[in-house]
């Protein structure tokens, strides 16, 4: 089973739209929570942390995580064509420790 | 301040060769990670150097090897080179102790094996 799963996608939305995107893990013992932004061809950028349960929200970007449900989400509101990217859902378990992945989500955002 | 750089950015190799790729991290950290990245996956964990050691490795051979220096910098050296080691390496740094919300990447290293 895998650790940290996403749904691949690809997910369409029109632009000015919400886009959802989910991802599950595995071990409640999880500390951190991350969603990354990959643009194609270029590393991951943190766009989001969330460490408590509830909503955290930045900008166009809310990230949501229910500890309880072992799900984390990450919402973009007025979506732009230039949240096209993939995006990367990722924990981390204890302090100092590793980045788990997700296979991430690819988005677009169709003008 | 200097991000965390990588070299080469692109690199190509045959099957069975050894190759190196470096990282030199963020100014002020000293933690360093190795992630490898097939096309269409996310990133998988290969190892993480603290202090000249590695502290923690991933599920990945000990044709993976790597080398934390006194200055931080990091070498990432992979032997007899498979098709399947064809990815993007990614180097992170961070601080001591660091919960991930200071992990930068660099730009990585497009390695192809043919």
């Amino acid at each position: 089973q895998k650790e940290v799963e996403q749904n691949s996608g690809p997910l369409s939305v029109p632009e000015g739209a919400i886009a959802s995107l989910n991802c599950t893990y595995s071990d409640r013992g999880s500390q951190s929570f991350f969603w990354y932004r990959q643009y194609s061809g270029k590393s991951p950028e943190l766009i989001m942390s969330i460490y408590s349960n509830g909503d955290k929200e930045d900008g166009r970007f809310t990230a949501q995580l229910n500890k309880a449900s072992q799900y984390v989400s990450l919402l973009i509101r007025d979506s732009q064509p230039s949240d096209s990217a993939t995006y990367l859902c990722a924990v981390i378990y204890n302090q100092g420790g590793k980045l788990i992945f997700g296979q991430g989500t690819e988005l677009s955002v169709k003008p | 301040d200097a991000g965390v750089t990588q070299s080469p950015t692109h690199l190509i190799k045959t099957r069975g060769q050894q190759v190196t790729l470096r990282c030199s991290p963020k100014s002020g950290h000293d933690t360093v990670s190795w992630y490898q990245q097939a096309l269409g996956q996310g990133p998988q964990f290969i190892f993480q150097y603290y202090e000249e050691e590695e502290r923690q490795r991933g599920n990945f051979p000990d044709r993976f090897s790597g080398h934390q220096f006194p200055n931080y910098s990091s070498e990432l050296n992979v032997n007899a080179l498979l098709l399947g080691d064809s990815a993007l390496y990614l180097c992170a740094s961070s601080g001591t102790g660091a919960w991930g919300n200071t992990i930068y990447f660099g730009e990585g290293s497009w390695l192809t094996v043919v």
